[in-house]
């Protein structure tokens, strides 16, 4: 059964970045079926689609974030990761990854969460 | 960016009891069109995909349907760990991938 777990900084200062990782545990990043998403829910509000990497790398990234953004595979260590540069307290949430299908980005499988607190 | 609206923003239903949950797409998405539920604290989980399809696990009590720009999540007979949170979201025009602002379903 696959897992996901994501791990990173839990308080970063404004202007700073912003780096998590998403460990994959019960099956292979290089799948060529499924691809990785990460989504944030910042306190009491709703979902918000981050960005998408590929098995392969290639990249999809929301356009309000996209030039702050940079998302990378390490198939060595089967993890994915985030880094979100230039911080503001906008950027505090609870952030997921999860897995998507190559076909039909939804998510079938999530990680539980992390908190990330933007402040000084 | 196609816009997902969810309504109503809440819903109160007694347990038992049918309820019936709206997303309204800005353009047609055709059945792409999954749909979450979230506990508090917790991670949303996949309920239905393809517009009507159950994720694996998901019981029969729930059910989607629609296609093109209007949506419906209907739970049959609400049991009480289905008072949640409930999120739609398109995968037909991306990016960006674009959620509902979701309906909350508590008890009446």
């Amino acid at each position: 059964q696959l897992q996901l777990q994501e791990s990173g900084s839990g308080l970063v200062k404004p202007s700073q970045t912003l780096s998590l990782t998403c460990a994959v545990s019960g099956g292979s990043i290089s799948s060529g079926d499924y691809s990785w998403t990460w989504i944030r829910q910042p306190p009491g509000k709703g979902l918000e689609w981050i960005g998408y990497i590929s098995h392969s790398g290639n990249t999809y990234y929301s356009p309000s974030l996209e030039s702050r953004l940079t998302m990378s595979v390490d198939r060595s260590k089967n993890q994915f990761s985030l880094r979100l540069m230039s911080v503001t307290a906008a950027d505090t949430a609870v952030y997921y990854c999860g897995r998507t299908s190559l076909a039909y980005p939804f998510m079938d499988v999530w990680g539980q969460g992390t908190t990330v607190t933007v402040s000084s | 960016e196609i816009v997902m609206t969810q309504s109503p923003a809440t819903l109160s239903v007694s347990s038992g009891e049918r309820a019936t949950l709206s997303c309204r797409a800005s353009q047609s998405v055709s059945s792409n069109l999954a749909w979450y539920q979230q506990k508090p604290g917790q991670a949303p989980r996949l309920l239905i995909y393809g517009a009507s399809t159950r994720a694996t696990g998901i019981p029969a009590r729930f059910s989607g349907s629609g296609s093109g720009t209007e949506f419906t999540l209907t739970i049959s007979s609400l049991q009480s760990e289905d008072f949640a949170v409930y999120y739609c979201q398109q995968y037909d025009n991306w990016p960006p991938l674009t959620f509902g602002g979701g309906t909350t379903v508590d008890i009446k």
